[in-house]
């Protein structure tokens, strides 16, 4: 069965270090989505993706982040200066629709320290 | 220590039991819902969805309801199982929209 996969499944990383979290989304899907979670609380959205450009994001998901798709596989979150409240899972998920089903990866777990 | 984030819900049912669990939505204009169970480190994984022209919907062992009009959703699982307990979260789209703005959440234990 298809999956979305995440690398790493954690990383650890000083404050103000660059982190990049890449992600490959499942092959016929054309939405793609970052969402994190803080240990303990609910799944947050960050950011979706389509045709290759962003087409919406959270409050969230301010000038610190990016998301790129490289080529035609893969899908990155990068946090240029990471903070210690950055510390958290986080998802990449991918949907073939507008709105629709999105499937979700493993997560990378970050730590900020 | 000092616990942080959110104490979340916690439904405990036996083995074999029926389990409902229940989650308020806030966007009247949400016109897709899923379900997602979410077991320890792992990513959320898809239950079961239901459209805003529905307020039923049946999977295996799964069924979802919705009261549009008060702006409810529940999960009700049959015959639950011990692989069943898990955190469950409601996830809303609203029309449109591309992202999903997801519950709190409930830990579903199963007691043997």
């Amino acid at each position: 069965e298809p999956e979305v996969t995440q690398t790493p499944s954690h990383q650890v990383t000083q404050m103000g270090q660059e982190v990049i979290l890449r992600c490959v989304p499942i092959s016929n899907h054309l939405y793609f989505y970052w969402y994190r979670q803080i240990l303990g609380q609910k799944v947050e959205f960050l950011v979706s993706f389509y045709n290759n450009e962003i087409s919406e994001k959270s409050e969230i998901f301010d000038d610190q982040f990016s998301v790129e798709r490289p080529d035609g596989s893969n899908f990155t979150l990068k946090i240029r200066s990471t903070k210690l409240e950055d510390s958290a899972m986080y998802f990449c998920a991918s949907s073939v629709n507008w709105g629709g089903e999105a499937f979700f990866g493993q997560g990378t777990r970050l730590t900020v320290v | 220590g000092e616990s942080v984030g959110l104490h979340l819900p916690t439904l405990s049912v036996q083995e074999g039991d029926n389990s409902s669990i229940n989650c308020a939505y806030s966007n009247s204009a949400s016109d897709y819902f899923i379900w997602y169970k979410q077991e320890s480190g792992k990513g959320p994984q898809f239950i079961i969805d239901i459209r805003s022209n529905m307020d039923k919907r049946q999977g295996q062992r799964v069924t979802v309801l919705l009261n549009k009009t008060v702006k409810h959703l529940s999960l009700q699982i049959a015959a639950t199982q011990p692989g069943d307990s898990a955190v469950y979260f409601c996830a809303e789209n609203r029309v449109g929209g591309q992202n999903f703005v997801f519950g709190p959440g409930t830990r579903l234990s199963v007691l043997p």
